[in-house]
């Protein structure tokens, strides 16, 4: 299956909280999971990646953690901040050079002073 | 300096017309994607172009025709516009890290 399934479509978290946003997959055969992130008006930019022999990536305050096993990744955003408000999606490769990326659904986080 | 451009930035027209959308990439990549991003912002790649040959040609209308005069720009022509062709379009390139994938700024097309 090709398909990356993300949840929750819509966040909402307290300034200083955590975001939490997670996604599923089903193709074994995908091997570079990064994550997005777009705001409104822009294009989607690379925020943080991880490739499945890894558990946890982390860079700042945003973490990637894999369960292989489970066929699921999340990103994991610590002290959520207003200008983190934006649209977040986690995407996996289909390998290969001449593979593409399967994105998910898309969660809108908005993060409240 | 822009790394992935697009122009124009915003575009409306009436159904049935014919229109282009250009995109240039000053990165060196070999890889280049058109992506459609509709009102519920789900992102779907159209097409994929490495090296000037296209590689991948998801389920896209063949209104929809991609041009690569060289690697470093992806055109989009849209015949016979139509109203479900409103939607934001995104241009793309890959380089060597796998999966890693620099967007343009993107083109909203508004066909009314």
């Amino acid at each position: 299956q090709q398909q990356v399934k993300q949840s929750p479509q819509s966040l909402i978290v307290q300034k200083g909280g955590i975001s939490i946003i997670n996604c599923a997959y089903e193709n074994t055969a995908f091997d570079y999971f990064p994550w997005y992130q777009q705001f409104p008006g822009k294009g989607p930019a690379l925020l943080i990646a991880i490739r499945p022999d890894v558990s946890e990536k982390k860079e700042g305050r945003f973490t990637i953690s894999f369960n292989k096993s489970a066929k699921q990744f999340s990103l994991h955003i610590m002290d959520s901040q207003p200008g983190d408000s934006a649209t977040y999606f986690c995407a996996a490769y289909n390998g290969g050079s001449q593979g593409n990326l399967i994105f998910g659904k898309g969660t809108k986080l908005s993060v409240k002073p | 300096d822009t790394a992935v451009s697009q122009t124009p930035k915003y575009l409306v027209t009436q159904m049935g017309n014919d229109k282009s959308i250009k995109c240039e990439q000053n990165l060196g990549h070999d890889t280049m994607y058109w992506y459609k991003q509709d009102s519920k912002k789900f992102l779907k790649i159209m097409f994929s172009y490495n090296n000037k040959e296209l590689i991948i040609n998801e389920t896209v209308p063949n209104r929809f025709s991609p041009k690569s005069p060289d690697k470093a720009h992806l055109n989009l022509h849209i015949n016979s516009l139509e109203l479900g062709d409103s939607a934001v379009y995104f241009c793309a390139s890959r380089g060597t890290g796998v999966g890693e994938q620099y967007f343009g700024p993107g083109t909203r097309l508004t066909v009314t």
